[in-house]
């Protein structure tokens, strides 16, 4: 199957600093989307992207589908303690199918 | 609006014993997945559902796992005999078709 590379795996920062995360694919994906699951939830959608060169925000949040098709990358600016969580990364590929593949997951803890 | 519904929260059980998990999709939405999630192998899809027909079992582990979707509101995964190592938290996501997934709260599984 498909292989999601997520990094870095887990981050510590302080309250107030800027995060950037990405995800890359071993092939062309069609649609990118980012994902938080805070402790005992399930993972809730943050951004979708759908066009290569993609760039779309919400709030403190921006993502961008890359170029080449087969990376995106979440940037979260201005953290703050609830941003606390895992942040995954997830993409449908070129086959047609419905299913998505999920990244591994970044931890990220804010210090306050 | 109600989200993806999954009963029960919170199980636990001894081995050998047959387990079986709930969910209820979001109404409109087509297609339902099953994933696994555990700290060891991350989000793994199980099985994902179109128009309540099953599309791609691949994930099951073996047979002992089996999934059923008799009507669009309704599916379930049942485990039996139970392991210890299945072990996890079990998700369920509903879609429209093509579209990104909602995640239920999932169900939290122990095997003893």
């Amino acid at each position: 199957g498909q292989q999601l590379n997520q990094s870095p795996q887990s981050m510590f920062i302080q309250e107030g600093e800027d995060v950037s995360m990405n995800c890359t694919s071993s092939s062309i994906f069609n649609t990118w989307l980012w994902y938080k699951q805070d402790p005992g939830e399930g993972p809730v959608l943050l951004i979708a992207l759908y066009k290569a060169g993609e760039l779309t925000s919400n709030g403190r949040l921006t993502a961008q589908f890359g170029i080449t098709r087969k990376d995106s990358f979440l940037n979260i600016s201005a953290s703050i303690p609830s941003d606390v969580g895992i942040y995954f990364c997830a993409g449908r590929d070129q086959t047609g199918a419905n299913n998505l593949f999920f990244g591994t997951g970044t931890r990220l803890t804010v210090i306050p | 609006d109600a989200g993806v519904i999954q009963s029960p929260r919170h199980e636990v059980t001894e081995m050998g014993q047959e387990v079986t998990l709930r969910c209820k999709p979001i109404s409109g939405h087509n297609s339902l997945f099953w994933y696994r999630q555990t700290m060891m192998r991350g989000l793994e899809l199980l099985i994902y559902f179109n128009n309540n027909v099953p599309i791609d079992d691949s994930g099951m582990p073996e047979d002992r796992f089996s999934a059923k979707m008799p009507n669009a509101s309704f599916s379930t995964l049942k485990i039996q005999p139970s392991e210890p190592r299945d072990s996890a938290v079990y998700f369920c996501a509903s879609s429209p078709p093509w579209e990104t997934q909602y995640f239920g709260p999932g169900t939290r599984l122990l095997v003893l």
